[in-house]
């Protein structure tokens, strides 16, 4: 079974500032996908980074990177250079890729609140 | 434009009173889902469909079911609305059910209330 835990439900950070949404996961597969997606306040669910398990790198979009530690089992979120429209929910999610379960599981979210 | 498109966006209605709600998508994905969200429980996924005619459960799949006749449609149906069931739906395909790097593209999001 595969489980993703968002421990931080609220984080604030100040405009222009850094941040790091963590999110640890527990799976029994080999190989498998994780995932972030923003909500903003209109409810619309958007992509913003992938990482495969046997990426080499860590994952970056633009101002977001993934902070991939394989052996901690914790695929964290940095949103460098934040902007006031940053302020939403963040989910983390994980799929398996190599059998297992390719049902893709979502953490509970962090709400992220980016203040002037 | 590549997209899942559901409806309505927004919808309240009484309890008892049958009601669909309705997900396509253009992007020829053979993985589609339905997820409900409530506020400090993130999303749980209702029910999923690998492929045209293949459906299963999710984690919260009572009072729900679905149909997926064709590759692009999975409906979501309430047979009989409760209460409990008000929340916000989402709908979302993938390419496929395996392999690499395919995310998923969501719907708007349906806000149920149910009276």
């Amino acid at each position: 079974a595969q489980k993703i835990t968002q421990t931080q439900p609220g984080m604030f950070v100040q405009e222009k500032e850094a941040v790091t949404l963590d999110c640890t996961y527990d799976t029994s597969d080999q190989s498998y996908g994780l995932f972030w997606y923003k909500q903003p306040s209109s409810g619309e669910m958007i992509f913003l980074i992938y990482q495969g398990s046997y990426d080499e790198q860590n994952a970056t979009e633009g101002r977001y990177s993934l902070n991939f530690q394989k052996a901690r089992k914790s695929a964290n979120l940095v949103i460098s250079a934040s902007q006031l429209g940053d302020s939403a929910m963040y989910f983390c999610a994980m799929r398996g890729l190599s059998g297992g379960s390719y049902i893709p599981t979502f953490g509970r979210g962090t709400s992220l609140i980016v203040h002037p | 434009e590549a997209q899942v498109t559901q409806n309505p966006r927004y919808l309240i209605t009484v309890t008892g009173k049958k009601l669909t709600v309705t997900c396509s998508q253009n992007m020829n994905h053979e993985y589609m889902s339905w997820y409900r969200q409530d506020p400090g429980l993130g999303l749980r996924q209702i029910y999923y469909s690998m492929n045209v005619e293949v459906t299963d459960k999710g984690d919260v799949p009572e009072g729900y079911k679905v149909s997926r006749k064709e590759k692009r449609n999975f409906p979501l149906i309430l047979e009989s609305p409760s209460p409990n069931q008000t929340s916000l739906y989402f709908c979302a395909s993938s390419l496929s059910y395996r392999g690499h790097n395919y995310g998923y593209t969501f719907g708007s999001g349906t806000r149920l209330t149910v009276v």
